[in-house]
């Protein structure tokens, strides 16, 4: 299964934007799935936030603001989950997912987002 | 209003066997697969595997295969996750979640977890 590298931290102020990543290993072409969001606040289940495959290709869970919004940077072979306009709410762990086989999705490991 | 509810809390010894549930209603239980989603103390989501209740067809994650099943019985709406013989490593909390499947899958309604605690 391949692994997902998200970083453990992030943090921003609110009103300000944060931008957090999901860095596919070299052999997996980020190009070529479907990235997908989840927020998980302490002692909740996750929460699907919206998927990304290109401009053309998105969707957003249901409820989710616009201000989440997804994205790839293919020279990084990364996805990219923008959060805008920082609410204290938005304070929680983050993951990606995505499906590489038909058996199972993968997880990234997870950002902890402070909000400051 | 699609819902998932799922067993409660459960506490265990090393060596028993364990089957938690996952009632899925607010929409058609047979359509969507339902997957299981492990999450260990403090760490993160790890996929277990998905089930479609409409014929049964079941794959693992080749982290699980072999340690757990899943199943479903379509008549009451429920998936279940069970061990034969739990470990202490098996202390976690367990997810099911709906899983919308087309070219690939992913969840989209979450249940509200198990907590499963394996200790002597």
């Amino acid at each position: 299964q391949p692994v997902l590298t998200q970083p453990p931290s992030s943090s921003a102020s609110p009103g300000e934007s944060a931008r957090l990543t999901c860095t596919l290993p070299s052999d997996i072409n980020v190009g070529s799935y479907n990235i997908y969001w989840y927020q998980q606040k302490p002692g909740s289940p996750p929460r699907y936030l919206l998927y990304y495959y290109s401009d053309s290709d998105k969707g957003q869970g249901s409820g989710v603001p616009s201000r989440f919004s997804g994205s790839k940077d293919a020279s990084a072979n990364t996805g990219i989950l923008l959060i805008s306009g920082l609410q204290s709410e938005d304070e929680a762990d983050y993951y990606c997912m995505i499906w590489p086989s038909n058996a199972s999705g993968v997880f990234g490991g997870g950002t902890k987002l402070t909000v400051l | 209003e699609v819902q998932l509810v799922q067993s409660g809390a459960e506490v265990k010894k090393p060596g028993e066997s364990l089957k938690i549930s996952c009632k899925g209603s607010g929409y058609s239980f047979t359509s969507y697969w339902i997957g299981w989603v492990r999450q260990m103390p403090g760490k993160g989501l790890e996929w277990m595997g998905i089930i479609y209740p409409g014929d049964s067809d079941t794959r693992y994650s080749p982290s699980f295969q072999g340690q757990v099943t899943i199943s479903a019985d379509k008549s009451i709406s429920t998936a279940y996750l069970q061990w034969s013989s739990l470990k202490a490593s098996d202390t976690a909390m367990y997810y099911c979640a709906r899983a919308p499947c087309g070219g690939d899958c992913y969840s989209d309604y979450w249940g509200q977890g198990t907590l499963v605690t394996v200790s002597s």
